[in-house]
């Protein structure tokens, strides 16, 4: 049984840029939620998807998107970054909406 | 309003010594409750939960306690290790379309030799 995986590990984009995070869920695990994590916080919930659908989203604004593909593998968009946008991105998949929660080791990203 | 927080943003334990790390939560309607371990460069490991119809649960060296009168969490570390030290975030888990977890901001957990 594999646990999540998230890629890249580290990332330095510009402001401005886009950029696409991935994520592979947990074998079985059919939901993942992303969450945002700056420096010295708790993670901060973005959104999450069940069966390839958005399930609920936090307060980030729609430059923040997301896809869940049939293998329930998903990816992280973020348009026009910003400088405050630079955080460690983590993946957590599950089983169902309300599953225990199986964390990846994020993906850090600066913004310059 | 949303808010999972915690007294202390750091805590150092002597070896051998067991440890406290508390939370406070605010929302009464949440019905789950996680405690997970942060070393640096990894993501949250799972330690331990609990449901809201349960005061304690205990699993190897960790028990945590769930007050609901006062909405406070605790974690206990039994005989703490070199290993332990990370950072602790409790996490809240609300029943609401996504049932989302909010976590508190961390506790910083050094063991002392």
């Amino acid at each position: 049984e594999t646990g999540v995986t998230q890629s890249p590990t580290h990332l330095i984009k510009t402001r401005g840029q886009q950029v696409t995070l991935r994520c592979s869920s947990q074998s079985g695990h059919n939901t993942v939620s992303w969450y945002q994590q700056a420096l010295g916080q708790g993670p901060q919930f973005i959104f999450q998807y069940y069966r390839e659908e958005e399930n609920g989203r936090g307060n980030f604004p729609p430059r923040f998107s997301g896809l869940q593909f049939p293998n329930y593998s998903s990816e992280l968009n973020v348009n026009a970054l910003e400088l405050d946008d630079s955080a460690l991105y983590l993946c957590a998949s599950s089983l169902d909406t309300g599953g225990g929660y199986t964390f990846g080791s994020g993906t850090r990203l600066t913004v310059v | 309003g949303e808010s999972v927080g915690l007294h202390l943003p750091t805590l150092s334990v002597q070896e051998g010594d067991n440890s406290i790390i508390n939370c406070a939560y605010s929302n009464s309607a949440s019905d789950y409750f996680i405690w997970y371990k942060q070393e640096s460069g990894k993501g949250p490991q799972f330690i331990i939960d609990i449901r809201s119809n349960m005061d304690k649960r205990q699993g190897q060296r960790v028990t945590v306690l769930l007050n609901k009168t006062v909405k406070h969490l605790s974690l206990q570390i039994a005989a703490t290790q070199p290993g332990d030290s990370a950072v602790y975030f409790c996490a809240e888990r609300r029943k609401t379309g996504a049932q989302k977890l909010v976590f508190g901001q961390g506790t910083r957990l050094t063991i002392n030799p």
